[in-house]
């Protein structure tokens, strides 16, 4: 399995644009969660999945954000309009149901400018 | 709710020597816990896990053991390389849930 992959690796936008970051998981993967790093705030979950479905959205930092997943291979976290302050590495990650970790994309570094 | 502490700081340590990273937790029940490391310009990776209490992971010459009764998961490697600079992760899930708690994470540079 080529792993969980995410697209677009960098992606440099103005203020203002919308910006579309794309996820694939790994095939047979119940669950699928969309994470934001940065150096002040770390790790933090956005939203996750679980059967296409949302399950928690609560970390979703406003409604500039909206994620969808219409179907088990692709799922996209979109943000419009845009600001310098969600320049960060945002990664996607994929799981079985029980516990048994994630495996995470090689994630998508965005900068507003 | 569930949550994972890690030591503060950046851990820098010359090739060789002997790393051991810190991490507590605070749960409910008989969670599982997890290593994960990132290195430089990538998405995290599982290093090691363990399911139940006394349980030891390793990985890679890594180790960490599941202490119940001090509710820790201390990561520790005997002869750290340069290869092993990265950022490493502590992270619990409860049973039946695929939600993972992450610390905050610890920087290691290994200087040659």
């Amino acid at each position: 399995d080529a792993g969980v992959i995410q697209s677009p690796r960098h992606e440099v936008t103005e203020m203002g644009q919308e910006v579309t970051l794309r996820c694939k998981p790994i095939s047979g993967h119940d669950y699928l969660f969309w994470y934001r790093q940065t150096m002040m705030r770390g790790l933090e979950l956005l939203i996750y999945f679980n059967n296409n479905v949302p399950i928690d959205d609560s970390g979703m930092p406003e409604d500039r954000f909206s994620a969808k997943m219409p179907n088990a291979s692709f799922s996209t976290l979109k943000i419009q309009p845009s600001e310098p302050r969600d320049s960060a590495v945002y990664f996607c990650a994929s799981s079985f149901a029980g516990g048994y970790g994630y495996t995470f994309g090689s994630g998508t570094r965005l900068t507003v400018v | 709710g569930d949550s994972v502490t890690q030591m503060e700081g950046p851990v820098t340590l010359s090739e060789e020597a002997f790393l051991t990273i810190n991490c507590t937790y605070t749960a409910t029940g008989y969670p599982s816990l997890f290593w994960y490391v990132q290195y430089p310009g990538e998405g995290l990776q599982l290093l090691l896990k363990a399911t139940k209490a006394d349980d030891k992971g390793s990985n890679k010459g890594f180790e960490a053991t599941y202490r119940k009764e001090t509710t820790s998961f201390h990561l520790e490697k005997g002869s750290v390389q340069v290869s092993d600079s990265a950022v490493y992760f502590c992270a619990l899930s409860q049973q039946g849930n695929n939600r993972l708690a992450f610390g905050k994470g610890n920087q290691v540079v290994v200087i040659p």
